[in-house]
């Protein structure tokens, strides 16, 4: 399925440590993008990387994209506790018909 | 600014009440969709539209919603007889789809509270 899953679930820090979070889905992909959700907020879009793509940066975030493994990670350096979201993966095969894992909860202490 | 109104932001009904939700674009998007997240949860997809044409609905979409899009720009999302179980943040996205390989817009949601 297009379906992303999140791991760890959880993720608790120090405010200036980096951040690693995973996604892996099943199927062959035109592009993967990863979002942030603040506590009872909507989704706000982070970075969108192409299945041609191994590696990409924005800012503070790098995301990387192995399609032999079907995975995906999500590098957050120098944390701040505004850092502090849950981050959802969102694998696309072509329809934008999104199904999301459970995401990953950051909390990034200060 | 995502580029995506929803409207209202919260809502509180009683059960057996009609709700309706409203999703504007701010600018050209063919494709719409809706999702419903609950607590600790990740959106679930409910349905989506191709310009006024509403082309896939999920399992999760009951009898009793139903969407719209009349004219291809915003949309609504009507719950009849609200059930306690309805309770969650209902979003919005909108996509470009003759611009391949781009990112999809998130509404900042509308969070219904069936009481």
């Amino acid at each position: 399925s297009q379906q992303g899953e999140e791991d760890p679930q959880a993720l608790s820090i120090q405010e200036g440590e980096n951040a690693t979070m995973n996604c892996s889905y099943k199927t062959s992909i035109n592009n993967l993008q990863w979002y942030r959700q603040n506590s009872g907020r909507g989704l706000v879009h982070l970075i969108l990387i192409r299945s041609n793509e191994r590696e990409k940066h924005s800012g503070r975030l790098r995301v990387t994209l192995d399609t032999s493994k079907k995975s995906s990670s999500l590098l957050i350096t120098a944390s701040r506790a505004a850092d502090t979201a849950s981050y959802f993966c969102a694998p696309n095969t072509g329809t934008y018909k999104y199904i999301f894992g459970t995401g990953t909860r950051l909390k990034v202490l200060a | 600014d995502t580029g995506v109104s929803q409207d209202p932001r919260h809502k509180i009904t009683k059960r057996g009440q009609n709700v309706t939700f409203r999703c504007d674009p701010i600018s050209e998007h063919n494709r719409l969709y809706w999702y419903r997240q609950t607590l600790g949860q990740g959106p679930e997809f409910l349905t989506y539209f191709q310009n006024e044409a509403q082309l896939e609905k999920s399992r999760l979409l009951s009898d009793r919603f139903s969407a719209e899009r009349p004219k291809g720009s915003f949309s609504t999302l009507e719950i009849q007889r609200t059930e306690q179980g309805d309770s969650a943040m209902y979003l919005c996205a909108i996509y470009n789809q003759d611009r391949e390989n781009t990112e999809a817009f998130f509404g900042q949601g509308t969070r219904l509270t069936v009481v």
